[in-house]
């Protein structure tokens, strides 16, 4: 069954540092989202990505953000100045394999655990 | 804005127990409707799913109903083994589909 691959699967960096975290997602899948979940609560929308420009975002996702699909296949999260309160898993999902619709329900990566120090 | 809102866990049954974990909802318009399962250490799962008023997602002996007049998307299990033990949630898409919210989540356990 396709997959949703993220890597690493764990990065640790200082505060201040910048990260980018990386996706390969399903590859006929259209439509591309990061999430991210603190200490195993609430996942929350951070953005999504359809056409190769941001379909939407939340509140979270400032100007400390952003996504790239630099090569058609990865699709990237770069996150410019990490604070400690980054720290949380952040999960790469994709959908879509276009039926009209855009959301028939999301495959998402095993999640890469980000700890800011 | 949109919501979901689930019942708060955790929840502990014994194996082969009924399980019902209520989730209502918010929103404008007709939704899509979701259950995602997490199991320790893992990502997230599409376990069932709805698109309309009255259609019943089912997956591994899971169910749930889209309720338009009560606005409720439950799941409920009949029998539940060990290997059921996971945190479910309850999610939403809108009709255009470029954000699912999530509800808080619920933790199952179920003991031999």
């Amino acid at each position: 069954e396709p997959e949703v691959t993220q890597t690493p699967s764990h990065q640790v960096t200082q505060m201040g540092q910048e990260v980018i975290l990386r996706c390969v997602p399903i590859s006929n899948h259209l439509y591309f989202y990061w999430y991210r979940q603190i200490l195993g609560q609430k996942v929350e929308f951070l953005v999504s990505f359809y056409n190769n420009e941001i379909s939407e975002k939340s509140e979270i996702f400032d100007d400390q953000f952003s996504v790239e699909r630099p090569d058609g296949s990865n699709f990237t999260l770069k996150i410019r100045s990490t604070k400690l309160e980054d720290s949380a898993m952040y999960f790469c999902a994709s959908s879509n394999p276009g039926q009209g619709i855009p959301n028939y329900g999301y495959t998402f990566g095993s999640g890469t655990r980000l700890t800011v120090v | 804005g949109n919501s979901v809102t689930q019942m708060e866990g955790p929840v502990t049954l014994s194996e082969e127990a009924f399980l019902t974990i209520n989730c209502t909802y918010t929103a404008t318009g007709y939704p899509s409707l979701f259950w995602y399962v997490q199991y320790p250490g893992e990502g997230l799962q599409l376990l069932l799913k709805a698109t309309k008023a009255d259609d019943k997602g089912s997956n591994k002996g899971f169910e749930a109903t889209y309720r338009k007049e009560t606005t409720s998307f439950h799941l409920e299990k009949g029998s539940v083994q060990v290997s059921d033990s996971a945190v479910y949630f309850c999610a939403l898409s809108d009709l255009g589909g470029f954000k699912t919210i999530f509800g808080a989540g619920t933790r199952l356990f179920v003991k031999a």
